[in-house]
């Protein structure tokens, strides 16, 4: 089936750095990927739509400057946090769906970004 | 999109069906139910969707009513892995479809 895979899986960094995750779909070609953030005992929050070859679609309220995603292949979306704050420290999951079918979107398995 | 409700837990013990229900009253006509689950500290899972038939995988069951305002989702035999916290999402059909989460049904599995 559909693999979606993450990197790293949790990450620590001090408040100020900048922290880059990667979400690559394993067994297929995605156009389209999706960034999603999640805090303690809350649901999942859409903040952008990943869109291969062109800009990202940002969710309002979500920072554009502030999270980087880049989706340079069929592959491989990355979100940078920049200039991370305590307040940024959650958890981040993608999702992709395979391209040109109706298939359902497939999730990876988060990363947990601790900001100190 | 369609808002859901859906009862923010449910038990069940371990071996007997689980049936959780959602109301999607505003469903668009042209729009799936689909149901993931997350468990704890991990991504959502996907489960199973439907537009109007019900359906049966090897995960789990659907059924839709016939004005499509609400579904049920149906573990026939829950097990202690089956905790999880269980969304149903009405969306459109394809992966460029974005996924937007309710606060879901957290489904504790007893023995």
């Amino acid at each position: 089936g559909a693999v979606v895979s993450q990197h790293p899986s949790w990450v620590i960094c001090k408040s100020g750095t900048s922290v880059k995750i990667e979400c690559r779909s394993l067994d297929f070609q995605a156009t389209t990927m999706f960034w999603y953030r999640q805090f303690p005992k809350q649901s999942l929050m859409l903040m952008a739509t990943s869109n291969e070859g062109s800009k990202a679609t940002y969710e309002q309220g979500v920072e554009k400057d502030k999270f980087l995603i880049n989706h340079a292949s069929l592959t491989l979306s990355t979100l940078t946090v920049t200039s991370a704050h305590p307040e940024d420290s959650s958890f981040y999951i993608c999702s992709a769906g395979r391209q040109g079918s109706n298939s359902p979107l497939h999730f990876g398995n988060g990363t947990r970004l601790t900001v100190t | 999109d369609a808002k859901t409700t859906q009862p923010p837990s449910m038990d069940c013990a371990e071996g007997r069906a689980a049936n959780l229900p959602c109301n999607h009253s505003t469903i668009s006509g042209n729009e799936y139910v689909y149901w993931y689950r997350q468990i704890h500290s991990q991504g959502p899972q996907y489960i199973i969707h439907g537009l109007k038939n019900n359906e049966t995988n090897e995960m789990a069951s659907l059924i839709i009513t016939e004005d499509r305002k609400s579904s049920t989702l149906i573990l026939p035999h829950a097990t202690l892995r089956d905790t999880a916290v269980y969304y149903c999402i009405p969306t459109t059909s394809g992966t460029a479809s974005k996924l937007t989460f309710g606060t879901g049904t957290r489904l504790q599995v007893t023995l």
